[in-house]
């Protein structure tokens, strides 16, 4: 099984700043990730998919890099709205593993 | 607009057994791989299982194979979970998503819960 690793698994910011989650796979999953955002009692929501498309309707604050290992999903500039947890995914084999998440608080 | 809608959550003993379902509604369902994601109260996201448009192929995750069958009715724009053999462990919300080109999760239903428990 692929295991994916986010970091960090928190993180404390203020509505305008730059965040940077990352996550890693355990072998190359070539482009096959995927974040989503989740806030509490809501099912996920697709934000990127291939690693850097973003889905439709998602805000262009939004934005995914990464091949290989290694993958960053990018807020510009944190909105009230984004406080939320954050979870990766890999869709390049089954079972279709989920990074463990990160949680965005407010400062 | 695409809208999952599960059902069939409930109590259970363990031991027991539970068939959840979700209908679809929106697009054209007997076109697309439909799956089944669940997650314990307090924890992250665990994907349990997935089955083709033509029922052809299924998936599962290590954790439920054996114990839980996923089957599709394109007549009625259907998927459902059988889950048989229920453990505590398995206490958590189910979704049913819908996968998109990439096998994405692109859309998700809004959940049911089931609860294994004496």
């Amino acid at each position: 099984d692929i295991q994916m690793t986010q970091s960090p698994s928190s993180l404390s910011a203020s509505v305008g700043d730059r965040v940077t989650i990352t996550c890693r796979a355990s072998q190359s999953i070539s482009s096959y990730l995927n974040w989503y955002q989740q806030k509490p009692g809501k099912a996920p929501n697709l934000l990127i998919f291939a690693a850097s498309s973003l889905q439709s309707g998602v805000p262009s604050r939004f934005s995914g890099i990464g091949s290989g290992t290694d993958f960053t999903l990018t807020i510009s500039s944190l909105q009230p709205e984004d406080f939320a947890t954050y979870y990766c995914q890999q869709s390049y084999s089954t079972p279709r593993t989920f990074g463990q998440g990160t949680k965005v608080e407010i400062k | 607009e695409v809208q999952l809608v599960e059902s069939g959550g409930g109590l259970v003993q363990p031991g027991g057994s539970l068939r959840l379902s979700c209908a679809a509604s929106g697009f054209m369902f007997d076109n697309y791989f439909m799956n089944w994601v669940r997650q314990a109260p307090g924890k992250g996201l665990e994907w349990v299982s997935y089955i083709s448009s033509s029922s052809s192929t299924k998936s599962y995750a290590d954790s439920v194979k054996g114990r839980f069958t996923i089957s599709r009715d394109n007549g009625k724009n259907s998927v459902y979970l059988q889950m048989n053999s229920l453990r505590v462990e398995d206490t958590a919300v189910y979704y049913c998503a819908r996968d998109g080109r990439y096998s994405q999760f692109e859309y998700w239903g809004q959940g049911t819960l089931v609860t294994v428990s004496s």
